[in-house]
């Protein structure tokens, strides 16, 4: 079962709001990952964790802040966003960061759709 | 340039056609390598992942040529359930991944 859940799957959300996205994988897969996806566009990396440490953090603005709770579990803290911040958010999961070949294979979770009003 | 490139599509084509998708990549270290697909609105499913000696999967058959840092995918016998966008994907060990812009297909009845 490649399944990776997410919640919200909607999220609304005004500029001085805090509030936190969920993600979670019970497939023993040791890579999580953050995307985000802005209409039209390929998804973007922004975190990497690999054994439930930050491995990857690609210049993604303070406001956006992961966390990895757990092999299984996959957060990312939101605060003071903008705008410009409203985009698909999505996590994915790969088997094992220090494998090689097919253990890349991420699947991802539905996403949250998030608006910053 | 980009890291990753493909065709800028739209692909229209009449259900039963043969359809090829053309993806390049600039970071020679790159090792590993992806075709994803994705529904409008949808997240991306894992399509296929590429080897150097090329695969195949029923009607999809994708390749790694490493020296031209090129990889395709070739779709026969298209469906009307194969429109969708097409995202090629390259990545270091593991770690880094890179998504092409996509290239979008419309099967056409």
């Amino acid at each position: 079962d490649t399944e990776v859940t997410q919640t919200p799957k909607h999220l609304v959300m005004g500029m001085t709001n805090k509030k936190s996205l969920k993600c979670e994988q019970h497939m023993g897969h040791r890579a999580m990952y953050w995307y985000k996806q802005k209409a039209k566009k390929p998804p973007e990396l922004m975190f990497v964790y690999s054994y439930e440490k930050l491995s990857i953090n690609e210049s993604v603005p303070s406001r956006f802040s992961p966390e990895c709770p757990n092999s299984s579990l996959l957060n990312l803290h939101l605060h003071a966003l903008q705008p410009e911040d409203s985009a698909l958010y999505l996590c994915a999961s790969s088997q094992d960061p220090r494998g090689w070949g097919d253990s890349y294979e991420q699947y991802f979770g539905p996403g949250t759709r998030l608006t910053v009003t | 340039r980009k890291e990753v490139e493909q065709d800028p599509g739209p692909f229209n084509v009449p259900e039963g056609a043969t359809v090829a998708f053309n993806c390049t990549y600039s970071n020679s270290a790159s090792q590993s390598f992806f075709w994803y697909r994705q529904d409008c609105r949808k997240e991306p499913k894992l399509l296929m992942s590429v080897y150097s000696s090329g695969n195949e999967d029923g009607r999809f058959t994708a390749q790694l040529n490493r020296a031209s840092q090129y990889i395709s995918l070739l779709i026969r016998d298209s469906k009307l359930s194969d429109s969708a966008t097409y995202l090629c994907v390259v990545s270091d060990y593991g770690q880094n991944f890179v998504f092409g812009p996509g290239t979008r297909l419309s099967v056409l009845p």
